[in-house]
């Protein structure tokens, strides 16, 4: 248990459909992190969030859009996605993103299957 | 540009052997960090060991150690006594210096065999 916390664990969704990935961390973190785990591909880090605001957004399509509330939550809004979507979407945690040392704390993920 | 290099797409290990997944990166930054995650089946990235570009001592955890050869810009992951448990993806991973996200490897799929 890394106090990082993804529902659902599974989603299978047709591509006119609208979904959303919560994720919330329980560790007093500042930054949150939005993850997509394609099979053999390295992790693409998709959106940082930092203080609630958006520090990164690695030129993800606007089918996904990323919703912080709070330093607690993080949301991941999808629409009108792509079967080539289809991936374990990963959120982590980190107190201080500016720190070469800082490690980051994820979720278990959500597999998300586009038909 | 940032990249990590892991070579070995799947390794088998017998039970209680050591391994070494390998690991190497490129960066033209003097300043870095270097992680190793574990993934198993249930899906979620486990923080295994760090290693700084400056620390002149090769960063240890309990049966993970890392081999830190700077000149040769690689970062290896020894696994001492292997278990069971061991078997997962592994994942090493970056962090240039300043406020710049972590790089991940494609990941070594590590196997243990009793």
């Amino acid at each position: 248990e890394t106090g990082v916390t993804q529902t659902p664990r599974h989603l299978v969704m047709g591509m006119t459909n609208k979904k959303s990935l919560k994720c919330e961390q329980h560790l007093g973190h500042n930054a949150m992190y939005w993850y997509k785990q394609s099979a053999k591909k390295p992790l693409e880090l998709m959106f940082v969030y930092n203080f609630k605001e958006q520090t990164e957004n690695n030129s993800v399509p606007s089918r996904f859009s990323p919703e912080c509330p709070n330093s607690s939550h993080l949301f991941l809004h999808l629409h009108t996605l792509q079967p080539e979507d289809s991936a374990l979407y990963l959120c982590a945690s980190s107190q201080d993103p500016g720190r070469e040392r800082e490690k980051l704390f994820f979720g278990s993920g959500t597999q998300l299957s586009v038909l | 540009a940032q990249k990590i290099t892991q070579t070995q797409p799947g390794m088998f290990v017998q039970e209680k052997e050591a391994v070494t997944l390998d690991c190497t990166y490129d960066t033209s930054d003097q300043s870095y960090g270097l992680f190793w995650y574990k993934q198993p089946s249930s899906g979620e990235m486990i923080f295994l060991i760090y290693q700084g570009s400056y620390d002149e001592q090769n960063a240890t955890e309990g049966r993970y150690s890392l081999n830190f050869q700077k000149a040769r810009k690689s970062a290896n992951l020894v696994i001492s006594a292997s278990q069971l448990g061991d078997s997962a993806m592994y994942f090493c991973a970056m962090r240039p210096s300043g406020n710049t996200p972590l790089v991940f490897g494609k990941g070594t799929r590590l196997s243990v065999i009793a």
